[in-house]
Parts: structure tokens; C-alpha cells; sequence
């Protein structure tokens, strides 16, 4: 079945510090991968997205390459802000499942200090 | 204003009284899905509903049930709820049931069974 695993969190980072979460994934068929956010008290917002190999996502300075070599689609951002603490999970789609079920990653919490 | 509407948000009661959840989304969307979300273990999807009297098992059905009479509103009911499905729920919807679909959610309902 399809699986997906994340790095383990918390993390915690001072402003400006690079950020990277590590995303793995199986899956039977040709995902599309994502990446939600989640602030507190919130539901999840979709980051940002890849449908198919190579695809890179990207939004508000965050990005993220579907490597299906790898099979990996981690999250990476050059300078963090404290309004970027939330936590993040990294999720896939698989066709060959029910529609677009996604399955999810346990998430990471991210903290961002002044 | 896009969005998808869930009642209540904080829900306190006891094992084996009867509760449902409403969900309800103002995009059209064909696809809508409720997921629980657990420390540790991210979110797992209930059930889904890819359009109007169309339902299906998730990966974690057990205790509840689910009906899509109108195409915006999909109840989340749990007949005799117990301790084990004391969790944060989200109702989610996507325009078609496809792969590469962004999914909305809605803010959560925090449900405590005593």
C-alpha cells in the first residue's frame, strides 16, 4: 500500500536559518505529491503541489522536487520567518486508490524563533 | 467566500450518545472525504463520497457513517461513539476525485467521548 514518511520533528529554528523536512514516499501507482500546512487552530492549506516527475512546487518561498528516483519531495526554504511556524505535512494522491485520497505523513512541527 | 464549513468545533460528550458532525462545502465540489487526525499517526481518511448518494469506505470506517443526500453537505454520524474516537476531524473537498486535485479543508471539529 502507499505509504509516506517524514522527517521527525520538532524542529526549531532561529529567523532566516535555512529550513529542509525530508519527505519519502511508496506508492503503487504515479502519485501526485503535496505539501499542507497547518497553523494553529486551523485545518490544513495546501502549500504547494507536483503532479508528476521532475515538477517542482513552490509557493510563498517554499519549493519542493518530485524525484521519483528517489522517491522523495522534500520541502526546503531559504530563509524561515517566525509566521512560518506550523506544522507541515507531506502527503500523496495515487490514482489507483479511491480519487484523490490523499495519504498522509505523522507531520512536523516547525518552530521559528525571533 | 470558498469554503468548506464544519459544526461544531469543540464537542463534548459521552460513550454511546449519538452525535454527527455536519460538513458542508460552497465550491460545487463533486469529492468530499472526512479524515481524523491523531498524534503521530497524521490524518487517516473515515470515508468519502466522490458525488450526490455515491459513498465509500476509508481506511478507518469503524464506528461511523457517513450520507451525501445533497451535493454540499456530507454528515459525519457516529451512532454509539466511544473513548477511541476521542480525535481532531476534518472534512475536506475537491472539485473532481482525481489525483492531482487540491483538496480543501475545513477548520476541524475536536471531539472529547468520556
Amino acid at each position: 500500500g502507499n505509504s509516506v514518511t517524514q522527517m521527525e520533528g520538532p524542529v526549531t529554528l532561529s529567523e532566516e536559518a535555512f529550513l529542509t523536512i525530508n519527505c519519502t514516499y511508496t506508492a503503487t501507482g504515479y502519485p501526485s505529491l503535496f505539501w499542507y500546512v497547518q497553523y494553529p487552530g486551523e485545518g490544513l492549506q495546501l502549500l504547494l503541489k507536483a503532479t508528476k516527475a521532475d515538477d517542482k512546487g513552490s509557493n510563498k518561498g517554499f519549493e519542493a522536487t518530485y524525484r521519483k528516483e528517489t522517491t522523495s519531495f522534500h520541502l526546503e526554504k531559504g530563509s524561515v520567518q517566525v509566521s512560518d511556524s506550523a506544522v507541515y505535512f507531506c502527503a500523496l494522491s495515487d490514482a489507483l486508490t479511491s480519487g484523490s485520497r490523499l495519504t498522509f505523513g505523522e507531520g512536523t512541527q516547525l518552530t521559528v524563533n525571533p | 467566500e470558498a469554503q468548506v464549513t464544519q459544526n461544531p468545533r469543540y464537542l463534548i460528550t459521552v460513550t454511546g450518545k449519538k452525535l454527527t458532525v455536519t460538513c458542508s462545502q460552497n465550491m460545487n465540489h463533486e469529492y468530499m472525504s472526512w479524515y481524523r487526525q491523531d498524534p503521530g499517526l497524521g490524518l487517516r481518511q473515515i470515508y468519502y463520497s466522490m458525488n450526490v448518494e455515491v459513498t465509500d469506505k476509508g481506511d478507518v470506517p469503524e464506528g461511523y457513517k457517513v450520507s451525501r443526500k445533497e451535493k454540499r453537505n456530507f454528515p459525519l454520524i457516529l451512532e454509539s461513539p466511544s473513548p477511541n474516537q476521542t480525535s481532531l476531524y476534518f472534512c475536506a473537498s475537491s472539485l473532481k476525485a482525481l489525483r492531482q486535485e487540491t483538496q480543501y479543508f475545513g477548520p476541524g471539529t475536536r471531539l472529547l467521548v468520556l
